[in-house]
């Protein structure tokens, strides 16, 4: 039962912004969205994450849209470096043990 | 990284044997998980815990057991490994409730 769809694949050329889109149309109102990443076989890796409002901190901004059924992650200049599974989670605040990570989407970046 | 190291990095064991990994963290985090990592299931967790001695079960437990005598290990045992526990597993912390910070992994062959 997962609670967010994610495109199994994306490519992005390197220097040029990335654009990840997650949609969760049954988001509740109580539940943030957070944003991981996989880079090879190492653990996952923190990205950012949000209520409502957009976000923005070193590693990419999260956009969400008014009625919070979709968001965008933002990577503003990819690296190859980002070449990695990027996964969409909600869950409700402060329950880490509801963090379900689906397939997520393998970006590509490409020189 | 969150101060956590996960031993060993690799282990092969036979079908039967008991198995513990370990998880290792340096600042005193009160929540750590353990996750396990398979193709087509994405990251599923296993067990987690909220304190020294108060452990609970998560998604797939079965087959597995978890112990905290202190704040700073939390142990994942394998009773007797099945060959369906091969698998890669993180362990994680959680940090101010909202972040998880995960390990570099250990990859399990049970033949």
């Amino acid at each position: 039962d997962a609670k967010t769809t994610q495109p199994p694949s994306m490519d992005c050329a390197e220097g040029r912004a990335a654009n990840l889109p997650c949609n969760h149309s049954t988001i509740s109102g109580n539940e943030y969205v957070y944003w991981y990443r996989q880079i090879h076989s190492q653990g996952p890796q923190y990205i950012i994450h949000g209520l409502k409002n957009n976000e923005t901190n070193e590693m990419a901004s999260l956009i969400i849209t008014e009625d919070r059924k979709s968001s965008t992650l933002i990577l503003p200049h990819a690296t190859l470096r980002d070449t990695a599974v990027y996964y969409c989670i909600v869950r409700v605040a402060y329950n880490n043990n509801d963090m379900r990570f689906g397939a997520g989407t393998r970006l590509t970046v490409k020189p | 990284d969150a101060g956590i190291t996960q031993s060993p990095r690799h282990k092969v064991t036979e079908t039967g044997t008991p198995v513990t990994l370990r998880c290792h963290q340096t600042e005193n985090h009160r929540y750590m998980y353990w996750y396990r990592q398979d193709p087509g299931h994405g990251l599923r967790l296993i067990h987690y815990s909220y304190g020294v001695k108060d452990t609970d079960k998560g998604e797939v437990s079965d087959g597995y057991s978890v112990s905290r005598s202190k704040t700073e290990d939390f142990l994942l045992t394998l009773e007797s490994a099945t060959s369906s526990q091969t698998s890669v597993y993180f362990c994680a912390i959680s940090v101010s409730n909202e972040k998880l910070f995960f390990g570099s992994g250990t990859q399990l062959s049970v033949l």
